[in-house]
Parts: C-alpha cells; structure tokens; sequence
C-alpha cells in the first residue's frame, strides 16, 4: 500500500476485555513507532522499534500495555483487562533513518465502556 | 527533549501567509526543530524541519532565530485544507536517538475564507 494502515480503525471494548490494534508499516520503514493520543491532547510516545527489536518501551504506561514486532513489519500493541482511561486514539508511524520523516497511520480510536 | 511553547490558536485568510512562531528556549544544540501538522481525525503528517539554517520545501518555510530560541512557520498562501493543529517539537535525529517526538498541545490553526 501506499501509506500506513491502522486496523481496526474503531473498537469499542467492555472494561476488562484485552485488545490488540494491529499496524501495517510501509514496506521497508526500519523504525515504528506507537503513540497514544487523549482527546483534545498531542500524542504522546509509547514504545519504538527497530525492526524486530523493541528498543524504548519507556512510554508504556502499564504493564496491561503490550507491543510486538516479530519480523520487523507488521506491529500489534495489545491492551489487557482495558479500563476507561486507556481510551484514546492509538497512533503508529513508521520511518526509515536518517531521513527523520515519521509517516503516521490514521490511528484506531479506542473507547473502553 | 527541550519543551516548546506555542500559541494555542490562531485564524488565518485564505490566501494570506500564515506566520506560526514557536518559542523553544532551553533547545540544545544538536536537537532540531520539527513541525508536524495534524488535520481532525487524521494522523500527524510531517512538515518540515531544521537545525540552524532556514529551510523551505513545497509546503511550509522555517525560520530559526539566530540564537535558535523561537522559530516561525510559514504557510506561504494558506488555504481552507490547511486547517489543522500544528505541532512545534525539539528533538533529536534518529542517528543520535530513536527519534521519538514529544508532541505539546500545538496551534490550532482555522483558516477562513
């Protein structure tokens, strides 16, 4: 594809269930990046890879927060036991250094009941 | 990563400059200025960025001051599409960190016809 596809692009999920949003990079990015983004805020950082290997997780703001990248393309970031406050649109982006031009997916706006 | 510090809105004609400053006065010498733009219910989408040196592409214009404590987006010829936040960050490039931005509240932007 041409872009960065996020999926799904809404989930609406019952407080306690798990869930995982799923990212298709472009072909090729080495860097990705997840972020999460409050309503009405800027996003902010959650975790980075390098291909396969996760390198910062610094921004992960509990241990119910998840992130893989097994073969360096597709990423999914799981959520467990979802509460109200991790409701949020989550961000990817990729990139390919050191052009430094992140390109962000659509997100998936997630609403927790 | 140094904080920087925006207007949090700001109107604009159709047609006229838009002139976006933002203050980043504890910037360090190797982090750059990056400006991302998010229009509603997308992902952010890069701009433009720079170290020192005004940079211009087909989009936007950077102005750096010279002690590189505020710096100035311009949209030459702002049109109705370009109706979004801004995001004004300091950070490092990806060869000497992962790259991660930290993304402010940023300026809304409104341009009116």
């Amino acid at each position: 594809g041409a872009g960065v596809s996020q999926s799904p692009r809404y989930k609406v999920a019952k407080r306690g269930q798990d869930v995982a949003l799923r990212c298709d990079p472009i072909s090729g990015h080495v860097s990705l990046f997840w972020y999460q983004q409050a309503l009405g805020q800027g996003p902010e950082f959650l975790t980075y890879f390098q291909n396969e290997a996760q390198l910062d997780k610094s921004g992960l703001p509990s241990d119910r927060f998840f992130a893989e990248r097994p073969e360096g393309s597709v990423s999914t970031l799981k959520i467990q036991r979802t509460q109200q406050e991790d409701s949020a649109v989550y961000l990817c982006a990729g990139g390919d250094p050191p052009t430094d031009t992140q390109y962000f997916g659509p997100g998936t706006r997630l609403t927790v009941l | 990563d140094a904080k920087t510090t925006q207007p949090p809105s700001m109107d604009c004609a159709e047609g006229r400059a838009a002139n976006l400053p933002c203050n980043h006065s504890t910037i360090s010498g190797n982090e750059y200025v990056y400006w991302y733009r998010q229009i509603h219910s997308q992902g952010p989408q890069y701009i433009i960025h720079g170290l020192k040196n005004n940079e211009t592409n087909e989009m936007a214009s950077l102005i750096i001051t010279e002690d590189r404590k505020s710096s100035t987006l311009i949209l030459p010829h702002a049109t109705l599409r370009d109706t979004a936040v801004y995001y004004c960050i300091a950070g490092f490039m990806t060869t000497d960190s992962w790259g991660k931005l930290q993304f402010g509240a940023g300026t809304q932007v409104v341009v009116t016809p």
